[in-house]
């Protein structure tokens, strides 16, 4: 099946840095989404970006679909941006959605 | 608008029991999904449904069950509860399987 891949899987900031998480698939994929789980555990859809570039607030995401990867961007990270970053793609052809391990950041104050 | 609400939010279970966790959505949502999460990890499919009536399995079926009487209801049973078990559930609707999916807030499950 698809391999998900998402870099780094841990990352510190201080408040107002910027930053780039990457997902890497390893095959075709007809959509893909980027997910933020916040500290209580609930999961908030950020992205719907299986190509090109979409732009929310101080978030950007990016899918180059035929290099099978995607970048997330965050910009002026705040300490509310902590939490876990999940991509998730769903294999061409078929209904499943495969989740990455996560990139874990934490936003110092 | 309620979007997808998950019943219960904190279980513990002892080995052997059975239990059904309940998501309903009020979106209209044709797909419905279970997922679990387990520490340091994404999530994984358990099962999924396409429509009212329809069932099918995902990445991790086994040692669950699904129904989906109802569009707006999709019931995960576990018939017999076993540690492996343990962990987070979560419940996703979207209209299309290309569309966004829109997640409860997750069901945190011990089993004893």
């Amino acid at each position: 099946g698809i391999q998900v891949e998402q870099s780094p899987p841990d990352l510190i900031l201080q408040e107002g840095a910027n930053s780039t998480l990457r997902c890497n698939f390893s095959d075709s994929v007809n959509n893909l989404q980027w997910f933020h789980q916040n500290p209580w555990g609930q999961l908030i859809n950020l992205f719907y970006i299986p190509s090109g570039t979409k732009q929310n607030g101080r978030l950007s995401a990016t899918t180059v679909a035929t290099e099978r990867y995607s970048l997330l961007y965050i910009s002026s990270s705040q300490t509310t941006d902590s939490g876990v970053y999940f991509c998730a793609v769903l294999d061409t052809g078929g209904f499943k959605t495969i989740f990455g391990a996560g990139t874990r950041l934490f936003v110092k104050a | 608008n309620a979007g997808v609400t998950q019943t219960p939010k904190f279980r513990v279970l002892k080995t052997g029991q059975s239990m059904t966790l309940l998501c309903a959505q009020d979106m209209n949502h044709e797909y419905m999904y279970w997922y679990r999460q387990d520490p340091g990890m994404g999530l994984r499919l358990i099962h999924y449904s396409v429509g009212e009536g329809t069932t099918a399995k995902g990445e991790v079926p086994d040692g669950y069950n699904v129904s989906r009487l109802k569009k707006q209801n999709f019931l995960l049973g576990l018939e017999s509860a076993a540690p492996s078990q343990t962990s987070v559930y979560f419940c996703a609707s979207s209209w299309d399987r290309r569309e966004p999916q829109h997640f409860g807030d997750g069901t945190r499950l011990s089993i004893l």
